[in-house]
């Protein structure tokens, strides 16, 4: 199985500030990385997709980059709304695995 | 519009089993599998394996594919997971998702199992 590490766990952060969240895999996946954004007693909703395409309707202050082991999620002005738990999930072959989760919390 | 509508709550024994729906529309049923993952409270999102609507095939994880039997019924556009010999680390919400290459960009609302010790 795939293993995929976040980190960190958690941070805290202001509103506008430039938050950078990292996804490892425990081996090559290529681009069949994708992160989603979970909000308490919500299901999940994808953020990107194939490590850099945005997914429609979501605001472009996200971005994803990396290919290979390394992968980023990148938020450049943290809004309200973004108080969020962020997971990484490789699409590269089954089982699909999720990373462990960042929680991004309100400064 | 897209939309995956689960069934209710359930709290089951301890040995039971439990059957989640997940009805589909806004879509081609057929075009797209069916995934299902699960989160035990507080905890992260685990895949539990995957349907192709299309001709049948499972792909189930390791550690419940003795347990799980997902099927689909193409005439009401709805997706089924079972989950037989139920443990209270069983107790967890569980999701289907519309799924694509497995990439997860529809969801439904989330079904809580409760399993009590």
């Amino acid at each position: 199985d795939i293993q995929m590490t976040q980190s960190p766990s958690s941070l805290s952060a202001s509103v506008g500030d430039r938050v950078t969240i990292t996804c490892r895999a425990s081996q090559t996946i290529s681009t069949y990385l994708n992160w989603y954004q979970q909000k308490p007693g919500k299901a999940p909703r994808l953020l990107i997709y194939a490590a850099s395409s945005l997914q429609s309707a979501v605001p472009s202050r996200f971005s994803g980059s990396g290919s290979g082991t390394d992968f980023t999620l990148t938020i450049s002005s943290l809004q309200p709304e973004d108080f969020a738990t962020y997971y990484c999930q490789q699409s590269y072959s089954t089982p699909v695995t999720f990373g462990g989760g960042t929680k991004v919390e309100i400064k | 519009q897209v939309q995956l509508v689960q069934s209710g709550a359930e709290v089951k024994k301890p040995g039971a089993s439990v059957k989640v729906s997940c009805k589909t529309s806004g879509y081609t049923f057929t075009s797209y599998g069916i995934s299902w993952v699960r989160q035990a409270p507080g905890q992260g999102l685990e895949w539990m394996g995957w349907i192709s609507v299309n001709n049948g095939n499972t792909n189930y994880a390791q550690n419940v594919h003795d347990r799980v039997t997902m099927t689909t019924d193409t005439s009401t556009s709805t997706a089924y997971m079972e989950l037989r010999s139920l443990r209270s680390d069983d107790t967890a919400m569980y999701y289907c998702a519309r799924d694509r290459s497995h990439r997860f960009a529809y969801w439904g609302q989330g079904t809580l199992v409760t399993v009590p010790s």
